[in-house]
């Protein structure tokens, strides 16, 4: 069984530059979400997706945005970064849709550091 | 507003003793808990949930309690030992919403 695999693990961007991170489910799961954990704080929903479409949304602009493919890989797309955008982004999945009550299982994150 | 509070940064314990990790939260539309642990360099695994319906839950060493009046859930490590070192994030969700909103993690340092 393949976990939560995440692509790249440490970025560096510049102020205004526009960022793709890359998440690959574990073998089975239907559903991804992405989840930003700054220094100190715990993780904090961006969004979800099942079945190539965003079904639930977190508190962010829409400069945060992403992608579910057929085999349910996904990707987390950020315009016009900003300084405060430096954290921890961290990709899960699990089986079900929108249905909050199963476990998710993470990636090991990328480290985004905005300069 | 911060939805579920985990008022405790850190926490130390013996080896061989009992851990006590607390965590409160404000919604009552929260119907799924869970806990999650966190090593450095590598993200959260799951590691015990529990269903509203129910007022605890036992998993090996770890047991989840909830007390719904109170809004607050608590879990008990026992014995504790040093690979249970780790940041341990409490989380809640609702039915049917998808995501699920955590706390800000307890350090626990279990000493030999």
């Amino acid at each position: 069984e393949t976990g939560v695999t995440q692509s790249p693990t440490h970025l560096i961007k510049t102020r205004g530059q526009q960022v793709t991170l890359r998440c690959s489910s574990q073998s089975g799961h239907n559903t991804v979400s992405w989840y930003q954990q700054a220094l100190g704080q715990g993780p904090q929903f961006i969004f979800q997706y099942y079945r190539e479409e965003e079904n639930g949304r977190g508190n962010f602009p829409p400069r945060f945005s992403g992608l579910q493919f057929p085999n349910y890989s996904s990707e987390l797309n950020v315009n016009a970064l900003e300084l405060d955008d430096s954290a921890l982004y961290l990709c899960a999945s699990r089986l079900g849709g929108r249905d909050g009550n199963s476990p998710l299982h993470f990636g090991n994150g990328t480290r985004l550091t905005v300069t | 507003d911060q939805q579920v509070k985990q008022n405790s940064p850190s926490l130390s314990v013996q080896e061989g003793r009992i851990s006590i990790l607390n965590c409160d939260y404000t919604n009552s539309m929260f119907d799924y808990f869970l806990w999650y642990k966190k090593y450095p360099a590598e993200g959260p695994t799951f590691l015990i949930s529990i269903s509203s319906i129910k007022d605890k839950n036992e998993d090996g060493r770890f047991t989840v309690f909830l007390n719904k009046s109170a809004k607050h859930l608590s879990l008990h490590i026992v014995p504790s030992q040093p690979g249970d070192s780790a940041v341990y994030f409490c989380a809640a969700s609702e039915t049917n919403a998808g995501k699920s909103t955590f706390g800000d993690g307890t350090t626990l340092t279990v000493k030999p």
